[in-house]
């Protein structure tokens, strides 16, 4: 597709239990970005790959986030053991190369914990 | 501490009027900064990006500056229309934070009435 794709678009999940969220970036962008959003506010930064390598993590809220892109294209955001507060739009992002190129954000993951 | 602010109240204007939008920042040392659209249930789509030594940038009926000195961007759309309707967040790159991914401001909701 042309876009960044992330599936699921919503997931309900109770407390305790795991969850993986889906980001397909734009074929060729090197960079990939995931952001955590409340409501009302603005995106949150969690964690930053380039290409396989995961060069920022220092977002992620607790050591029940954690991220993977091992082919460097498709990217994985699991959360173990969920708590209500991590319930939050779950966007991903992906630019050409690095922070100084436009990022190209999906429409996100509603995540609601239970 | 490091903070963007843009305002947290709905702007209000009539169609064909000027809207205009602030992002003020302290504690950082931007490179460069951007503005991004958001509709509801979708993510943030790029709109324009000013560099630190750029005073001014335009394209079409959007116009950004960036004052350093200031601490502060403004986010002009002339002519506006109803479907300018959304929230617009500002963000930047902070080269003093070595931080990679982009941090926002919560956003401001504009409303253009027809």
């Amino acid at each position: 597709g042309a876009g960044v794709s992330q599936s699921p678009r919503y997931k309900v999940a109770k407390r305790g239990q795991d969850v993986a969220l889906r980001c397909d970036p734009i074929s060729g962008h090197v960079s990939l970005f995931w952001y955590q959003q409340a409501l009302g506010q603005g995106p949150e930064f969690l964690t930053y790959f380039q290409n396989e390598a995961q060069l920022d993590k220092s977002g992620l809220p607790s050591d029940r986030f954690f991220a993977e892109r091992p082919e460097g294209s498709v990217s994985t955001l699991k959360i173990q053991r969920t708590q209500q507060e991590d319930s939050a739009v779950y966007l991903c992002a992906s630019s050409l190369q690095g922070r100084r190129q436009p990022q190209h954000f999906g429409d996100g993951t509603r995540l609601s914990i239970l | 501490s490091q903070k963007i602010e843009q305002n947290s109240e709905a702007l209000n204007i009539q169609e064909g009027k000027t809207a205009t939008l602030t992002c003020n920042y302290t504690n950082y040392s931007p490179a460069y900064l951007q503005w991004y659209r958001q509709d509801p249930g979708r993510g943030p789509v790029f709109l324009l990006l000013i560099r630190e030594n750029e005073k001014e940038k335009r394209k079409e009926r959007l116009k950004v500056t960036f004052d350093t000195t200031l601490k502060q961007s403004l986010f002009h759309i002339t002519a506006s229309q109803p479907a300018d309707s959304a929230t617009y967040l500002c963000a930047l790159v902070a080269m003093d934070t070595g931080r990679r991914a982009l941090t926002f401001g919560s956003g401001t909701r504009l409303q253009v009435q027809p």
